[in-house]
């Protein structure tokens, strides 16, 4: 299985800062043949079901505001949060769909000070 | 608009079986991959399992921790997928989500708790 470590656990910040929340795979999920990392991530709100950010490392979905950007390649990728909104709270999760099992980080619970 | 509905979640002794639903709607069933996930209370999501769509033969994948217990099917004509557990053990407890494809899409979940 392909281990997915995220870091850090938890971080607090002020509203108008940003914020990097980092993923890294025990495997490449860098497809050869399309060129297209299969990494996702996602945005779960207290009370809520996780809610897709980013697919392909760097395509935002349609409706996600411009301020989460999705960065990375092969093992090591990056979700920044820029001008951190009191809405962002919530917990951020990677998961890697490039091979069976798919399998989820531990997560990243943002909250604002 | 996608909607996604799970239902047959509720408290089931150590051993006993479920059935989940969920009803989709708002796009072509049979054209997409779909999946089950799970979340533990407090703790990250765990994938279960896909079954793929029409064009790949609704074939399925599963998680080993899951594997030989739990059978995911699909309903094509009512556009209802379904998740069969057997043997059901204390660490099963969690809230259990159907998503569209590998998770573009979720579910509200539904809560699966499994004690005596």
């Amino acid at each position: 299985d392909i281990v997915m470590t995220q870091s850090p656990f938890s971080l607090a910040v002020s509203e108008g800062e940003m914020v990097t929340i980092n993923c890294k795979s025990s495997q490449s999920l860098l497809s050869s043949g399309n060129q297209k990392n299969y990494l996702a991530w996602y945005q779960q709100k207290p009370g809520q079901s996780p809610k897709l950010l980013i697919y392909y490392a760097s395509t935002r979905q349609s409706g996600v505001p411009d301020r989460f950007i999705g960065s990375g390649s092969g093992t090591d990728f990056t979700l920044t949060i820029s001008d951190v909104q009191a809405e962002d709270l919530a917990d951020y999760y990677c998961l890697q769909h490039y091979s069976y099992p798919f399998t989820f980080g531990s997560g990243t619970k943002l909250e604002i000070k | 608009e996608v909607k996604l509905l799970e239902s047959g979640g509720g408290l089931v002794q150590p051993g006993g079986s479920l059935r989940l639903s969920c009803a989709a709607s708002g796009f072509t069933f049979t054209d997409f991959y779909m999946s089950w996930i799970r979340q533990p209370p407090g703790k990250a999501p765990e994938w279960l399992g896909v079954i793929r769509n029409k064009a790949n033969g609704y074939t399925t994948e599963y998680n080993p921790s899951v594997k030989g217990r739990f059978t995911i099917s699909r309903d094509n004509t009512q556009n209802i997928l379904y998740l069969q557990m057997n043997t059901l053990r204390a660490e099963d407890t969690a809230i259990y989500y159907c998503a569209e494809g590998a998770g573009d899409y979720w579910g509200q979940g539904v809560m699966v708790t499994v004690s005596s």
